[in-house]
């Protein structure tokens, strides 16, 4: 089956820093990534959508400057955490949506969990 | 507006004993409906995946059901056992990139 890699599992960083989370898609290209995040007894909940060779669409309230997404190729998008406040400590999961299914299912990474200190 | 609604939002249950969870629909177009279970701290996994014609679908002691017409659809859970405590998520396809997810139902089992 499709597996849809994230990297790190986990990440401690200091208030003010910034941190990078990368999505992958191992075994199929994705020209749609979704990007989530999930607090904690809470559903997921859409960040933003991910199209490869365009800006991201980010969903009403998320910061577009504090949550910087990239989707430079067919099986990576990346998040990056700008100025990472402990407020922003949460579980990040994506998901992609194989180009070869006509992108009906989604596929999930295992999560980044992230916590600012 | 396109959304996915499910009940209950938790549930308790004793190991052994059968579940169902519910899920609302109101997209448009339908294309099909999944249900995920995510375990705490990893990320969902797909249990099933029903189109419009399809009633029922069983993956081993989980079953779905759909009803196009009322626009629901249910997840059974038989013979609970503990490793099934963890969040039940029903997401519904509009079609190409165009997925509506539900807020889930977090099941716990107690032995």
């Amino acid at each position: 089956g499709a597996v849809v890699s994230q990297h790190p599992s986990w990440v401690i960083c200091k208030s003010g820093t910034s941190v990078k989370i990368e999505c992958r898609s191992l075994d199929f290209q994705a020209t749609t990534m979704f990007w989530y995040r999930q607090f904690p007894k809470q559903s997921l909940m859409l960040m933003a959508t991910s199209n490869e060779g365009s800006k991201a669409t980010y969903e009403q309230g998320v910061e577009k400057d504090k949550f910087l997404i990239n989707h430079a190729s067919l099986t990576l998008s990346t998040l990056t955490v700008t100025s990472a406040h402990p407020e922003d400590s949460s579980f990040y999961i994506c998901s992609a949506l194989p180009v070869r299914q006509g992108g009906t299912e989604a596929f999930f990474g295992q999560g980044t969990r992230l916590t600012v200190v | 507006k396109n959304q996915v609604e499910q009940s209950p939002q938790s549930l308790i249950i004793l190991e052994g004993k059968n579940c169902t969870l519910q899920c609302n629909y109101t997209v448009s177009p339908f294309s099909n409906l999944r249900w995920y279970k995510q375990d705490t701290g990893r990320g969902p996994v797909s249990l099933t995946i029903m189109t419009f014609s399809e009633n029922t679908k069983s993956n081993g002691r989980y079953t779905a059901t759909l009803d196009a017409d009322t626009k629901q659809s249910s997840l059974h859970i038989t013979a609970s056992q503990l490793s099934d405590s963890a969040s039940y998520i029903c997401v519904v396809s509009a079609g190409a990139n165009n997925l509506f997810f539900g807020t889930g139902t977090r099941l716990t089992v107690i032995p």
